[in-house]
């Protein structure tokens, strides 16, 4: 079975500029995550989605991040524009329902902002 | 905003030896409970799920104590391969729409040969 499918793996971008990242859920699982993770801390949750609609974005900074999953598989996460403390490497999970499931964790995007 | 809190250590324990990390939780309305398990500059995977009950796989043990608001992990005879990062997760499902994992910072294990 295929895992959940991120890209790109890195990126570097100066201050300012916008970047966009992209996300594609194990096939079948309803719910979708992403996670902001700065070195030496724990995944820290942007925004949670179920099917195609947003069930929780309380952490995510609306100014400058905004986030969609239109059809209700795919997502894109985008940061506009990007300050140095976005510097952190950017999760997607899903999972098959939100309820008391296991979360699958794509391999990131590694965001550099110089 | 609901809090997961962890020692981040670093443990240091000497392979062979056991060893135990304990995590709390502030909202008791949490319903699901997880260790992940992160390599360094990799994705957190799903260690074990932790039950009421307590729950054991192998070498591992997971312990909830609903009344005092923490999770449990203890790793008996440990391995070299053991040495990570232990992420404390919960989940709760508020009358809102979920909340979705809540992750501690995690806890760094090194296991020395």
């Amino acid at each position: 079975e295929a895992g959940v499918a991120q890209s790109p793996r890195y990126k570097i971008i100066e201050k300012r500029q916008s970047v966009a990242f992209w996300c594609n859920p194990i096939s079948g699982h309803a719910t979708l995550y992403w996670y902001q993770q700065i070195l030496g801390q724990g995944p820290k949750l942007l925004i949670q989605f179920q099917n195609n609609g947003v069930v929780d974005d309380s952490q995510l900074p609306k100014d400058r991040f905004s986030a969609e999953r239109l059809k209700g598989v795919d997502s894109t996460l985008k940061i506009q524009p990007a300050k140095l403390e976005d510097s952190a490497v950017y999760l997607c999970a899903s999972s098959l329902t939100r309820t008391n499931t296991e979360a699958f964790f794509g391999q990131g995007t590694r965001l550099t902002v110089v | 905003r609901k809090e997961v809190e962890q020692d981040p250590g670093p443990f240091n324990v000497p392979e062979g030896a056991t060893v135990a990390f304990n995590c709390t939780y502030s909202n008791s309305a949490s319903q699901s409970f997880f260790w992940y398990r992160q390599d360094c500059r990799k994705e957190p995977k799903l260690l074990m799920s932790v039950y009421s009950s307590g729950n054991e796989d192998g070498r591992f043990t997971a312990q909830l104590n609903r009344a005092s608001q923490y999770i449990s992990l203890l790793i008996r005879d440990s391995k070299l391969s053991d040495s990570a990062t232990y992420l404390c997760v919960v989940n709760m499902i508020s009358g809102g729409g979920a909340d979705g994992l809540t992750f501690g910072k995690g806890t760094h294990l090194i296991i020395q040969p």
